[in-house]
């Protein structure tokens, strides 16, 4: 099955700079990736997602890019504001499946 | 429109005890999805459905897991003789079309164990 890793687990940037979490997936059937931000207690939100035969995508402050032939997956976050820490993860997910595998998290904190 | 919506949100349990646990998905949406969440953890899964038929359990932990859709709208994850090991926020997520990607989830159920 997919197995999607995450990097890095903690990240603390200062507010106005940028942030990466990059991610790795193993099964190359793989085509969506999506990144969710969640905030203590809420629910998981989707924020950008990316189809495999797209290499980035952007909206606003937030950038994904995905290289399929290395397998893998990033997410960028420019001029951070506090309200963006939460922590995010990354998924994959194979359309013969349908079932999305996640990392395992990346707490982003902002520091004003 | 409404989101997807589960109940009870907190459930606190004594071991041995059956649970059930409800997701409302969004209106119409075809496909719907259990995960599991353990604290500091992401997201696994645990069962698809497509309207009323459940197309993949193999995420269920133990036979103690049973889900259903009877009617292709409303999901029940019944969890029979709870174990400590069951405790988790459990998350359901819907999805409009089956093989439509984007799953909009609900804000979970934290479930308890003692």
């Amino acid at each position: 099955g997919e197995n999607v890793e995450q990097h890095p687990s903690t990240l603390s940037v200062q507010e106005g700079d940028s942030a990466v979490i990059k991610c790795t997936y193993s099964d190359s059937a793989s085509n969506y990736f999506p990144w969710y931000k969640q905030e203590l207690g809420k629910r998981p939100q989707l924020i950008i997602d990316i189809r495999s035969n797209v290499g980035e995508k952007k909206d606003q402050r937030i950038a994904v890019t995905l290289n399929k032939t290395a397998k893998h997956f990033s997410l960028h976050i420019t001029e951070t504001q506090p309200e963006d820490s939460a922590v995010y993860f990354c998924a994959a997910l194979d359309f013969g499946n349908e079932k999305l595998t996640f990392g395992t998290g990346t707490r982003l904190t902002i520091i004003p | 429109g409404a989101g997807v919506s589960q109940s009870p949100r907190y459930k606190v349990a004594k071991r041995g005890q059956d649970v059930a646990l409800r997701c409302d998905p969004i209106s119409g949406h075809v496909s719907l999805f259990w995960y599991q969440q353990a604290l500091g953890q992401g997201p696994e899964f645990l069962t698809y459905f497509q309207n009323e038929a459940q197309l993949d359990k193999s995420g269920l932990p133990s036979d103690r897991f049973f889900a259903e859709r009877p009617e292709g709208s409303v999901s029940t994850l019944k969890i029979q003789r709870t174990q400590q090991e069951d405790s988790a926020v459990y998350l359901c997520a819907s999805s409009p079309l089956a093989g439509v990607e984007t799953q909009y989830f609900g804000p979970g159920t934290r479930l308890l164990v003692l």
